[in-house]
């Protein structure tokens, strides 16, 4: 079983369209992340949910919108599409809040969005 | 902006050779430090950390910090073609946000 899951892993679309990406992981974690790699390889943090509230929310813009249903689920939501979106979409998950314990994140496979 | 910082290489090593890693923070306040290893497509995957100052060994791989000097760095002994990957620094500040990552160091291992 794959634990932490994303879909879909590669997505193409127009600038201007709204998309979404949905992860889900079966691993039991109280926390869940967005980060977003640029084609440099940079992994920068976007959002965070801890037992489906919202504990992190960097420098975003707005068009980005995550949404948890519940502590398993982490949907993003991304309204009018620009050029600069183009990256891979990373989910992860941890147990406890990044304490002093492994600190393990537990990615997803990426989604890989081309914007157009 | 709480960064740290890694040379982003390519850091090329022959086969057998020790590869190392090096990793600076900016934050006095991170506790714990990560390296993930992230293979060309593929997600990045946990392979050591360290919060003592001090060294900490796992089979090949050895993760080095000091404090002080807010420095980690990673040595691969007996490095192998299949270590050939992006290795990702990352500290945790300990202020309940996520990790920060580096922008990774390109590591070859040529045969």
């Amino acid at each position: 079983d794959t634990a932490v899951s994303q879909t879909p892993k590669y997505l193409v679309t127009q600038m201007g369209n709204d998309k979404s990406i949905k992860c889900e992981q079966n691993l039991g974690h109280d926390t869940m992340y967005w980060y977003k790699q640029d084609s440099k390889k940079f992994l920068k943090i976007m959002f965070s949910y801890n037992n489906k509230e919202l504990i992190i929310n960097e420098t975003v813009p707005n068009r980005f919108s995550p949404k948890s249903p519940d502590k398993a689920h982490l949907n993003l939501h991304i309204n009018s599409l620009e050029l600069g979106d183009s990256a891979v979409y990373f989910c992860a998950s941890s147990q406890e809040f990044l304490g002093l314990n492994t600190g393990e994140l537990f990615f997803g496979e990426g989604s890989r969005l081309t914007v157009l | 902006q709480k960064e740290v910082e890694q040379n982003s290489g390519p850091l090329s090593v022959p086969e057998g050779a020790i590869a190392s890693l090096n990793c600076t923070y900016s934050d006095r306040g991170s506790q714990s430090f990560f390296w993930y290893r992230q293979y060309s497509g593929k997600s990045p995957e946990l392979i050591m950390f360290i919060y003592s100052n001090g060294d900490k060994e796992d089979g090949r791989f050895t993760a080095q910090l000091n404090k002080a000097s807010q420095y980690v760095s990673l040595l691969i002994r007996d490095s192998q073609p299949s270590d050939s990957a992006t290795y990702l620094c990352a500290a945790d500040p300990n202020s309940g946000y996520a990790l920060n990552f580096g922008k990774g160091t390109s590591l070859l291992v040529t045969p």
